[in-house]
């Protein structure tokens, strides 16, 4: 049973650019839900998706969009990065119904320069 | 807001030594807690987890936390770590609504010397 994946592992880009990040849940799980962790910091809470639709939404800007497909899986998108957009992208997925366990997979490193 | 407060950024043990690491939370209803690790070059995991009941919880690898609802606190704690036990370990706390945002501590970062 693949927990969580993610894709790319590692990226680099250049400011102004835009980048997607990819996550595929857990099998079972329904609802997908992304992270930032800056250097030296917690994970920091900046969507969450479930039915395809945004059901929560953390103090990230409008440049940080997301999609999820039927299959469940889900993208995290960002336009015209900063320095400051680099960072660990964590997703995490969870059963909506029940446990408010969530499970992390292993993130996407950005750097932008 | 909801925001959790870890105060040991960096705690270095010897093996065999006992651990404690503080937690506390602002948020004056009723909240779920976590403890999740994250080894180096591996991905978050959870420890252990509070939603009710008895407060003393037992997680994985012998580690517990104690839910102290007064304190707003849920401190973990092993009797005696392993050199193995060399880890970030971050608490995390939502509300119980039913939505799952979890509101991260900064971490703390353990070295366990041999």
């Amino acid at each position: 049973d693949a927990g969580v994946t993610q894709s790319p592992t590692h990226l680099i880009k250049t400011r102004g650019q835009q980048v997607t990040l990819r996550c595929s849940p857990k099998s079972g799980h329904d609802t997908v839900s992304w992270y930032q962790q800056a250097l030296g910091q917690g994970p920091q809470f900046i969507f969450q998706y479930y039915e395809e639709e945004e059901r929560q939404r953390g103090n990230f800007p409008d440049r940080f969009s997301g999609h999820q497909f039927p299959n469940y899986s889900s993208e995290l998108n960002v336009n015209a990065l900063l320095l400051g957009d680099s960072a660990l992208y964590l997703c995490a997925s969870s059963p909506l119904a029940g446990s408010d366990e969530q499970y992390f997979g292993p993130g996407t490193r950005l750097t932008v320069t | 807001a909801q925001s959790v407060s870890q105060h040991n950024h960096h705690v270095i043990l010897s093996e065999a030594a006992s651990l404690e690491l503080g937690c506390n939370y602002s948020y004056g209803g009723t909240v779920n807690l976590f403890w999740y690790v994250q080894y180096p070059g591996q991905h978050l995991q959870l420890l252990l987890k509070y939603f009710s009941g008895d407060p003393l919880v037992k997680g994985i690898k012998g580690f517990e936390a104690e839910f102290i609802k007064s304190k707003f606190s849920f401190n973990l704690r092993k009797p005696s770590v392993q050199w193995s036990d060399t880890a970030e370990y971050f608490c995390a706390v939502n509300k119980n609504t039913g939505f799952q945002k979890l509101v991260f501590g900064t971490g703390t970062r353990l070295l366990v010397s041999p």
